[in-house]
């Protein structure tokens, strides 16, 4: 099993929808992200959290929540999806140390 | 602010031919870390390499050799002998602190290796 999975891996919904991309890891690590990864635009980050009490806004946070339920696992919400919201959302862990992203396998969203 | 430029949208080379994939950075800390990812076409990023601002020798892995010039401010990656296994988008990102909290990532050079 993946060290850090995301669900689902792929969802079309339609605009105004409210659509969670949830986040769960094995890895012990308390540092979670979410970036969201656009054609030509690389990644880009949109939350961060180092702990379950510790939320911080990345480059994009507009249109997200999220939460942190538990240190294994981290949320992102889009409590109404828009188009331009299509794209492939990424859930990395860090240790604190290392700097090294472990990534999930993404989640496809597509609005209509 | 920090900035990661991978001027290489996509580059295509015959399996065996060595190929450098470019990163320029611009940040103003002295103290920073520079990474590179891999994303094959199945999707997941991969972890490559981190290097702080600190340790400019050159790093070495099989195939895969990382040039740190401060001078330049690059951070450039060659692939020695390409395999068609290389074929994938690869990342160069930046980070002012040793965690990657606030990682900037360039934009990606699309490698294709070709038989």
């Amino acid at each position: 099993d993946a060290d850090v999975t995301q669900t689902p891996r792929n969802r079309i919904t339609k605009t105004g929808k409210r659509i969670m991309l949830e986040c769960s890891q094995t890895k012990g690590h308390d540092r979670m992200y979410w970036y969201r990864q656009d054609p030509g635009l690389g990644l880009r980050l949109i939350y961060y959290s180092f702990d379950v009490k510790d939320i911080n806004k990345g480059e994009i946070s507009d249109g997200y929540s999220v939460s942190r339920q538990a240190q294994a696992k981290f949320s992102l919400s889009l409590e109404s999806a828009i188009p331009n919201q299509t794209a492939l959302y990424f859930c990395a862990t860090s240790a604190a140390d290392t700097g090294e992203l472990f990534f999930g396998e993404g989640s496809r969203l597509t609005v209509l | 602010a920090q900035k990661v430029t991978q001027a290489q949208t996509e580059i295509s080379v015959v399996e065996k031919e060595d190929v450098t994939l470019d990163c320029v950075y611009e940040t103003r800390d002295t103290t920073y870390y520079l990474f590179w990812y891999k994303q094959p076409p199945s999707g997941e990023l991969v972890f490559l390499i981190r290097r702080n601002s600190f340790d400019e020798q050159n790093e070495i892995s099989g195939r895969y050799s990382w040039n740190f010039q401060k001078s330049t401010s690059s951070f450039n990656f060659t692939i020695t002998a390409s395999q068609v296994v290389d074929s994938a988008v690869y990342f160069c990102a930046l980070s002012n602190q040793g965690g990657s909290e606030k990682l900037v990532f360039g934009k990606g050079t699309k490698l294709t290796v070709n038989p």
